[in-house]
This record gives structure tokens, C-alpha cells and sequence, in this order.
């Protein structure tokens, strides 16, 4: 069984601050990892893809991916209210398939 | 990426009837996806949908429970069978893009109530 292993959350921060969400995989081919951010009642919006260990940043956003340790993670920096959602980590095998951790929920606190 | 529209957005359905679910995107794709997402938890993936060939389903999900089509790249259709409450869901199609890492991008879901 393929797992994709995050905190339920809620995480809470204060706005500006650095929000940190971390994700764990237990599927050693994985080839591909992805954030997607999912407000309520909306669909999810994919934020960031990375296949190489190391960090790629976008905007506000940084993931960071650990092949060794099977461990993903995203930093929000200068957190928003507006970045207040479900965060959902998701890790694809074989055949482009891919598996969704059951996401974090962020508030960010004014 | 690609602009994806599903009808209907919601329904409300009686128990035993059948709802079909459609899937449009404006550009030309190989691989689409059809996911649930239960109240409170994440996306599980139902079928993945190619065109011109038969869908490929996940555990616990069969044809004959939700047949899906696929008649051209840009169009797909998932049908929800001989419905039940356990069946009231979130449900979503995805596209991949064509080259790696096939990053999926969502449709806005349709939320199904079964009564």
C-alpha cells in the first residue's frame, strides 16, 4: 500500500510568518511530488511540482524534497490570511499515477 | 494549463438512479483522471481515462458501478450507478500534461448528494 503521510493539522500561524508543512512517502520509486492548495469547497490548485532533491522556490513558496528520507515539505514565507486552506501533498509512481496525503489545514492568524 | 468544466456543478439524487458526470477541456489531452473526494477526506483516484482504450480502475471501484467514456481528447464522462448515500461525494476530473512530470490540474468538481 502506497502512502502519503501528513499532520491533519490545524496549523496555525501568525500572518507574516513563516508556515511550514511537511509530508512523508513511503513509495522508494516515486518519481514526482506535488503541492496542491485547496481552499473549502473549491477543487485543488496545484502550487508547485519538484522531481530533484533540493529546493525550487516560486514566489512566497519553497519546496524542498529528501529522496533519501522520502520526505517533502513546502515553506509559505510572509504568510497571508489569504494562504489560510487545506494543503495537500501528492506523490506519483508508475503510470503517472498519483497519490494524495490527506492535507494540512493552515490558518493564518491576522 | 488547460481550462477544465464539469456539469453538473451539483445534484441532488434519489437512491438507485444513476447520474452521469461530464468532463470538457478546451485542449487536446491523453491522459484524464476521475477522483472522489468523501467529506472530510483526501482525493482517491477512481479510474484513469485514455482515449481509445477501455478505463483503468482502481481497487474497490468497477465498471459496472462507474462506467466512464472516453470518446475523444477533450471530452469524458463518468457515470455513478445504482446510487446509494455512501456514494454522496466530491466528484473530479483531472488532466495530466504530456511530458514530465505530468503535473494534474483540476476540474471544479461536482458535488453529489444521494438521498
Amino acid at each position: 500500500q502506497k502512502e502519503v503521510e501528513q499532520n491533519s493539522g490545524p496549523l496555525s500561524v501568525p500572518e507574516g510568518a513563516i508556515a511550514s508543512l511537511n509530508c512523508t512517502y513511503s513509495d522508494r520509486v516515486s518519481q514526482s511530488f506535488f503541492w496542491y492548495r485547496q481552499y473549502s469547497g473549491k477543487s485543488p490548485e496545484l502550487i508547485m511540482s519538484i522531481y530533484s532533491n533540493g529546493d525550487k522556490e516560486d514566489g512566497r513558496f519553497t519546496a524542498q524534497l529528501n529522496k533519501a528520507s522520502q520526505y517533502v515539505s513546502l515553506l509559505i514565507r510572509d504568510s497571508q490570511p489569504s494562504d489560510s486552506a487545506t494543503y495537500l501533498c501528492a506523490v506519483q509512481g508508475g503510470y503517472q499515477k498519483v497519490t494524495f496525503g490527506i492535507g494540512t489545514k493552515l490558518q493564518v492568524i491576522p | 494549463s488547460a481550462v477544465i468544466s464539469q456539469k453538473p456543478s451539483r445534484d441532488i439524487c434519489q437512491r438507485g438512479t444513476s447520474l452521469t458526470i461530464q468532463c470538457q477541456v478546451d485542449s487536446q489531452v491523453t491522459m484524464m483522471f476521475w477522483y472522489r473526494q468523501q467529506p472530510g477526506q483526501s482525493l482517491t483516484l477512481i479510474a484513469t481515462a485514455n482515449q481509445g482504450s477501455e478505463a483503468t480502475y482502481e481497487s474497490g471501484f468497477v465498471i459496472d458501478k462507474f462506467p466512464i467514456s472516453r470518446p475523444n481528447l477533450t471530452f469524458s464522462t463518468l457515470t455513478v450507478s445504482n446510487m446509494s448515500p455512501e456514494d454522496s461525494s466530491i466528484y473530479l476530473c483531472s488532466v495530466a500534461t504530456g511530458t514530465f512530470p505530468y503535473e494534474q490540474y483540476f476540474g471544479p468538481g461536482t458535488r453529489l448528494t444521494v438521498t
